[in-house]
């Protein structure tokens, strides 16, 4: 069973506008939640994680927003450059899956200059 | 800080053949972890170990396959008679074991059978 999804595998966005990248999850026990960016030919990069007592985190033109209830999460690009151009993951872990990553099919995306 | 380097990055092999991979995390994480991943897939988890001992291993992880992490330090993985399906980029990671830690992975092997 797919445990993270990726529901869009690819976003299109013009260079300075902002890129929303969604992630769903089902099990209810993950608490800790990742994002990873991969270029081709490159292992995934971490960009930036958060924990389920938050709601939100940011970092630069990163944040990231968590809904449990909903058990959405999503990552906001402001604003998207050409170099972010790439695909990005979500990624879960929880106590019941010990220090495990589940990851997502990814979405790749295209910032057009 | 070198990052997780792994070793080979490329390898081509004849089915039924043997192959080792190596990985060497960042100096000083204790936790390292192989992950594959197949064309248009998200990587999925096979193994992790914490320092030498290895903690968790997935349904994934076929009798054919093997992972050590002698001394705590390196790590091998290794595929025994492999099969087309084996085919998929193998991915490491390593992180510190304290708290909630992000794994930084390594670049990859690619092993193509043929």
């Amino acid at each position: 069973d797919q445990q993270v999804k990726q529901n869009s595998p690819s976003l299109s966005v013009q260079e300075g506008r902002i890129s929303i990248l969604n992630c769903d999850y089902t099990n209810s026990m993950f608490d800790y939640f990742l994002w990873y960016k991969k270029y081709p030919a490159e292992g995934p990069t971490f960009l930036i994680s958060i924990s389920s007592i938050k709601d939100k985190n940011e970092d630069g033109r990163f944040t990231v927003f968590l809904n449990k209830s909903a058990k959405h999460l999503s990552l906001h690009i402001v604003p998207s450059q050409p170099g972010d151009s790439a695909v990005y993951f979500c990624a879960a872990s929880g106590q019941t899956s010990g220090s495990r990553l589940t990851f997502g099919e990814g979405t790749q995306l295209t910032v057009n200059p | 800080d070198t990052g997780v380097s792994q070793n080979p990055r490329h390898k081509i092999t004849k089915r039924g053949q043997n192959v080792t991979f190596r990985c060497d995390p960042i100096s000083e994480h204790n936790r390292l972890y192989w992950y594959r991943q197949t064309l248009g897939q998200g990587p999925e988890f096979l193994t992790y170990f914490q320092n030498e001992a290895q903690l968790e291993k997935s349904r994934l992880l076929s009798d054919r396959f093997s992972a050590e992490r002698p001394k705590g330090s390196f790590s091998t993985l290794e595929i025994q008679r492999t099969e087309q399906g084996d085919s998929a980029m193998y991915l490491c990671a390593s992180s510190l074991g304290t708290g909630l830690q992000p794994q930084h992975f390594g670049d990859g092997t690619r092993l193509s059978i043929l």
